[in-house]
């Protein structure tokens, strides 16, 4: 596609269930990267992959939290038991080489939990 | 640890000003320094990104600086529109990692 796109751009949950947030990253990136943003703030780092592989996974806040990327391209940002702090948008970028190249972000996808 | 500043957290102008955005950097060891922009609600548009090795770009009415050795990067927006209006966010990715660093932005509002 022409961007990164995120599915869904909503979604609201409730506290304790499991959620998945899908990224679809510009075509033929080899970088993607995952951020969280809570109101007021900047993005805050989670999870850069590079291929299939999470090369930097240092901003993940606890083990509730897991990506991954199976084929390299498409990735899939998972949490479990969340709970009301996780409230948030997540932002997706992919960057077509890892060596500190421009990122370009996808839309979000803003995560509600009740 | 990095830490990204940015100076004011809002602005407001009239319409046809040219103004000033500020960011600062705690680390100078940085690959490069991205300015976005970013509309209520939506994600992140890139706007410029100067490499380290770089005093500037620029994009239209759009002019970026970099001091690195000062830690200190300026958005320079030529004759504000209405349409101007967003958060403006820069972010630094830090020497030895691919990760960004942001500050938590400008709100700029321009008045017809």
């Amino acid at each position: 596609g022409a961007g990164v796109s995120q599915t869904p751009s909503n979604k609201v949950t409730e506290k304790g269930k499991y959620v998945e947030l899908r990224c679809d990253p510009i075509s033929g990136h080899t970088a993607l990267y995952w951020y969280r943003q809570s109101l007021g703030q900047g993005p805050e780092f989670l999870i850069y992959f590079q291929g299939t592989g999470a090369a930097d996974d240092s901003g993940l806040p606890n083990d509730r939290f897991f990506a991954v990327r199976p084929e390299g391209s498409v990735s899939t940002l998972k949490i479990q038991r969340t709970e009301r702090g996780d409230s948030a948008v997540y932002l997706c970028a992919s960057s077509p080489w890892d060596f500190a190249s421009e990122q370009f972000f996808g839309p979000g996808t803003r995560l509600t939990v009740l | 640890k990095q830490e990204v500043t940015q100076i004011p957290a809002a602005l407001s102008v009239p319409e046809g000003e040219n103004l000033v955005l500020n960011c600062s950097f705690t680390d100078s060891a940085i690959y490069n320094l991205q300015w976005f922009r970013q509309d209520p609600g939506k994600g992140l548009t890139s706007l410029l990104l100067i490499q380290s090795s770089q005093r500037e770009q620029t994009s239209g009415r759009l002019n970026a600086s970099l001091d690195k050795s000062s830690g200190r990067s300026t958005l320079y927006i030529a004759a504000s529109q209405p349409g101007d209006s967003a958060t403006y966010l820069c972010a630094v990715t830090q020497g030895g990692s691919e990760k960004l660093v942001f500050g938590k932005g400008t709100k700029l509002t321009v008045n017809p």
